[in-house]
């Protein structure tokens, strides 16, 4: 069975930009959650797609948007980038309203 | 406002002494109690998880927690800990919000081991 995985593992980029995240579910998995962790703080909730819907949605702007494939991957996509943005972002896929189970995480550095 | 409390930002303790990492949580019922370990650079490990029955978690790498109902607390235990567990950790509540279950973790704890 195929654990969560993300891609890129790091990137960097320029104020302004705008990056693309992805992630693909744990096998037998339909919904995906996404969370931003910056330095010395918890992961907090950016937002869930459960079958291809956006399912809920933290308190991160307009700029943070997502899609969920047919196949239950996921990509997390910021417009604008700014510096706060610098984070380690994390997907999380489950069965329904089940246990999540975290990838590795996607280091994003904005310069 | 719902949250997760970790009181402790830094905790240092000696390899072979015992340790206590405390969690408190906020919410009307018991929601499910994770515990999560971090080393630097590194995604989320899970080392154990809390979801009803025995108030006493046995977990990963010697770790236990125990669910107290009456303090909201989940804090986590290591009778002897070892030098390789100098790491963050985080604990964190799952809970449902208007439809949408999603976990609240806490701020973390940073566990120094001097040799």
């Amino acid at each position: 069975e195929t654990g969560v995985t993300q891609s890129p593992t790091h990137l960097i980029k320029t104020r302004g930009q705008q990056v693309t995240l992805r992630c693909s579910s744990q096998s037998g998995h339909n919904t995906v959650s996404w969370y931003q962790q910056a330095l010395g703080q918890g992961p907090q909730f950016i937002f869930q797609y459960y079958r291809e819907e956006e399912n809920g949605r933290g308190n991160f702007p307009p700029r943070f948007s997502g899609l969920q494939f047919p196949n239950y991957s996921s990509e997390l996509n910021v417009n604008a980038l700014e510096l706060d943005d610098s984070a380690l972002y994390l997907c999380a896929s489950s069965l329904d309203s089940n246990e999540q189970f975290f990838g590795p995480g996607t280091r994003l550095t904005v310069l | 406002a719902q949250s997760v409390t970790q009181p402790d930002i830094h905790i240092t303790v000696s390899e072979g002494a015992s340790l206590e990492l405390r969690c408190n949580y906020s919410y009307g019922a018991t929601p499910y109690l994770f515990w999560y370990v971090q080393s630097p650079g590194q995604g989320l490990q899970l080392l154990l998880k809390y979801f009803s029955g025995d108030t006493l978690v046995q977990g990963i790498k010697g770790f236990e927690a125990e669910f107290k109902r009456s303090q909201s607390s989940f804090n986590l235990r290591k009778p002897s800990v070892h030098w390789s567990d100098a790491a963050e950790y985080f604990c964190a509540v799952g809970r449902a919000t208007s439809g949408t279950y999603k976990y609240i973790f806490g701020t973390g704890t940073r566990l120094k081991v001097l040799a």
